[in-house]
């Protein structure tokens, strides 16, 4: 099984800075990987697929980098409603796996 | 807009079974590749299963494999998990979620984007 390791556990930004989210393969996943926000009592939403792809509907200002081992979320100009979970989920291999979660909070 | 309906869940104790239906609309169920996600409390995200267009492909997380079984109904635009020996750690909120695969896929789905809110199932005596 893969392992997705996210880094860090937490994290506390002030609005309008940015955020930088990271995400681990235990092995590579080549691009196969998805990022996904979760607001508490709500199911997750995607945001990005294919490691950089956007979803529909989600804002510009929020990008995913990285193939391989790597990779990375980046969400600038912080806003209240980016405070979330935020898990990455690779699907290059079974069983799918995901991150732990990385919470960002918003000063 | 696509949308994913969970139902069926509850307290049960545990060795006993359930089984969770996930009802689909606003889009064309059949074409679609479908996933079973569940949430532990507090806790985060697990993959279970996953069901082909045409259930002739399935897969299971270790952790219930040969104690659930994912199958649909494309006539009913369903989705449905048969929970068996269950489990205390196998209380969590469980998510129906569409998958982006297509017949052409070779990974393990291609990332979820359609989820439903849940239905909780909780394992306790």
């Amino acid at each position: 099984e893969i392992v997705m390791t996210q880094s860090p556990a937490t994290l506390s930004v002030s609005p309008g800075e940015g955020a930088t989210l990271s995400c681990r393969a235990s092995q590579s996943v080549s691009s196969n990987l998805a990022w996904y926000q979760q607001k508490p009592g709500q199911p997750p939403r995607l945001l990005v697929h294919g490691a950089s792809t956007r979803a529909t509907g989600v804002p510009a200002r929020v990008s995913g980098s990285g193939s391989g081992t790597e990779f990375t979320l980046t969400i600038s100009s912080l806003q209240s409603e980016d405070s979330a979970i935020y898990y990455c989920q690779q699907y290059n291999n079974w069983p799918q796996t995901f991150g732990q979660g990385t919470k960002v909070e918003i000063k | 807009q696509a949308q994913l309906v969970e139902s069926g869940g509850g307290l049960v104790t545990p060795g006993g079974s359930l089984r969770l239906s996930c009802a689909a609309s606003g889009f064309t169920f059949s074409d679609y590749y479908m996933n079973w996600v569940r949430q532990a409390p507090g806790k985060g995200l697990e993959w279970i299963s996953y069901i082909s267009i045409d259930t002739t492909y399935t897969n299971y997380a270790d952790s219930v494999r040969g104690r659930f079984t994912i199958f649909r109904d494309n006539a009913k635009n369903s989705l449905y998990l048969q929970m068996n020996s269950l489990r205390a750690e196998d209380t969590a909120v469980y998510y129906c979620a569409r998958d982006r695969a297509t017949p052409v896929t070779s990974t393990a789905g291609d990332g979820i984007d359609v989820w439903g809110q849940g239905t909780t199932v909780t394992v306790s005596s």
